[in-house]
């Protein structure tokens, strides 16, 4: 079955570190993979996504994930976290064989940055 | 250019009651999607509309639950008998074909 999760619930990192947000997938067929942030009360803003190409995949705000297919991830990482990353993060994903739009989401992990 | 506008924005309703939530699409999206979110949940796909058709109800309960995107106006998540299960904030999602999903802030249902 195809499938995506997310490791970690609640990640607190201090500001000024290193942001790592796991998500891993299951699937057959070949993925098309997104991170996507949600701020309280809020829709969701795409940060990212991998379709085909480079599988190293830069977004906003200083993301990017890295696209390993002998992993089956896409981790989300930032160098350096400012207290503006404080949000929640999802990692979704839908695939070639389902309908565009279609997409799995993580249960998402929420950050908190500390001073 | 706004984005998906949805509204209500919040909405209580009792037991048994009907719930119906809009969505309009950013202008030039013909593509419109809803999820649901439960408490401590990722979003969940319900269904995925164009103009005057449904291309996939696969998330949809078989049951209460519809959605329609007429030629005209926006498109509308329609909840029948609600139960207190139905309570989560229902985003509605558009794109411009096959592109990007663009979301919009979500309808909060509370069900007492």
């Amino acid at each position: 079955a195809q499938s995506v999760t997310q490791l970690g619930s609640h990640v607190s990192v201090s500001e000024g570190a290193l942001v790592l947000l796991r998500c891993n997938y299951s699937s057959s067929v070949p993925p098309y993979l997104f991170w996507y942030v949600q701020y309280p009360n809020q829709g969701l803003q795409l940060l990212l996504k991998y379709t085909t190409g480079a599988t190293l995949v830069k977004g906003i705000n200083g993301f990017e994930a890295e696209f390993k297919k002998s992993e089956t991830s896409f981790h989300l990482t930032k160098p350096s976290a400012h207290m503006s990353d404080a949000a929640e993060y999802f990692c979704a994903v839908t695939f070639t064989t389902d309908s565009w739009g279609k997409f799995q989401f993580g249960a998402g992990t929420q950050v908190v940055v500390t001073p | 250019n706004a984005g998906v506008m949805q509204n209500p924005r919040h909405l209580v309703r009792r037991r048994g009651q009907e719930a119906r939530l809009r969505c309009s699409p950013m202008k030039g999206h013909s593509h419109v999607y809803w999820y649901r979110q439960l408490p401590e949940e990722g979003l969940k796909f319900m269904v995925y509309l164009q103009k005057e058709n449904i291309i996939d109800e696969s998330g949809m309960p078989k049951e209460r639950f519809s959605a329609e995107f007429p030629k005209e106006g926006p498109s509308i998540l329609r909840i029948q008998q609600v139960v207190r299960g139905d309570s989560a904030a229902y985003f509605c999602a558009s794109s411009p074909d096959e592109g990007e999903l663009f979301f919009g802030e979500g309808s909060r249902l509370t069900v007492l």
